[in-house]
């Protein structure tokens, strides 16, 4: 199996800076890159996901970027705002199982 | 319109004793997959199934198993709960045969709790 690493595992950045989120995978044969957000006490749901034929995704405050070739992806946030406090995780999966990281707790202070 | 629902929401039990966590997918959704997700850890993958049969498992012991019924819906069930079972377990629905390739809704989790 693979085995996913997620970096940093905190982070906390002023409301309207950025903020940047990595991840590493070790099987070659992942093809499917998602970033999930779980708010305190809610359920993970998809911010945005990235296919590995593609290099790099954007929707509005947020890309993600895959270098398949060294096995590393990014969730970028831009123009953060409190309501992006969360803890992220991203995962790498293929066809049989899907990998997550341990997650990164994002706190933007206003 | 109903998202994806799990019952019960938290639970307490006993080392030794038996649970069964409960499901049903988002209308529509053939595919269920189960998670178990400890403190401070992200989820990890215990089972997946896509019109009742099995179509992945993670590495957990025997003692975890799963089905999945006519209506899709599925249950989970743990035997001779040990410590290191206590943790949130998350289902998820998907519209796909590969659950792993597309987005997973995820239901409010199940928390449980060995004492």
């Amino acid at each position: 199996g693979e085995n996913v690493e997620q970096h940093p595992s905190t982070l906390s950045v002023q409301e309207g800076d950025s903020a940047v989120i990595k991840c590493t995978y070790s099987d070659s044969a992942s093809n499917y890159f998602p970033w999930y957000k779980q708010e305190l006490g809610k359920r993970p749901q998809l911010i945005i996901d990235i296919r590995s034929n593609v290099g790099e995704k954007k929707d509005q405050r947020i890309a993600v970027t895959l270098n398949k070739t060294a096995k590393h992806f990014s969730l970028h946030i831009t123009e953060t705002q409190p309501e992006d406090s969360a803890v992220y995780f991203c995962a790498a999966a293929d066809n049989n199982d899907m990998r997550f990281g341990a997650g990164t707790r994002l706190t933007v202070k206003p | 319109d109903a998202g994806v629902t799990q019952s019960p929401t938290h639970l307490i039990k006993t080392r030794g004793q038996q649970v069964t966590l409960r499901c049903s997918p988002i209308s529509g959704h053939k595919s269920v997959s189960w998670y178990q997700q400890v403190l401070g850890q992200g989820p990890q993958f215990i089972f997946q199934y896509y019109e009742k049969e099995e179509r992945g498992r993670g590495n957990f012991p025997d003692r975890f198993s799963a089905r999945q019924f006519p209506n899709y819906s599925s249950e989970l069930n743990v035997n001779a709960l040990l410590l290191g079972d206590s943790a949130l377990y998350l289902c998820a629905s998907s519209s796909l045969r590969t659950a792993h390739t597309g987005e997973l809704f995820f239901g409010e989790g199940s928390r449980l709790t060995v004492l």
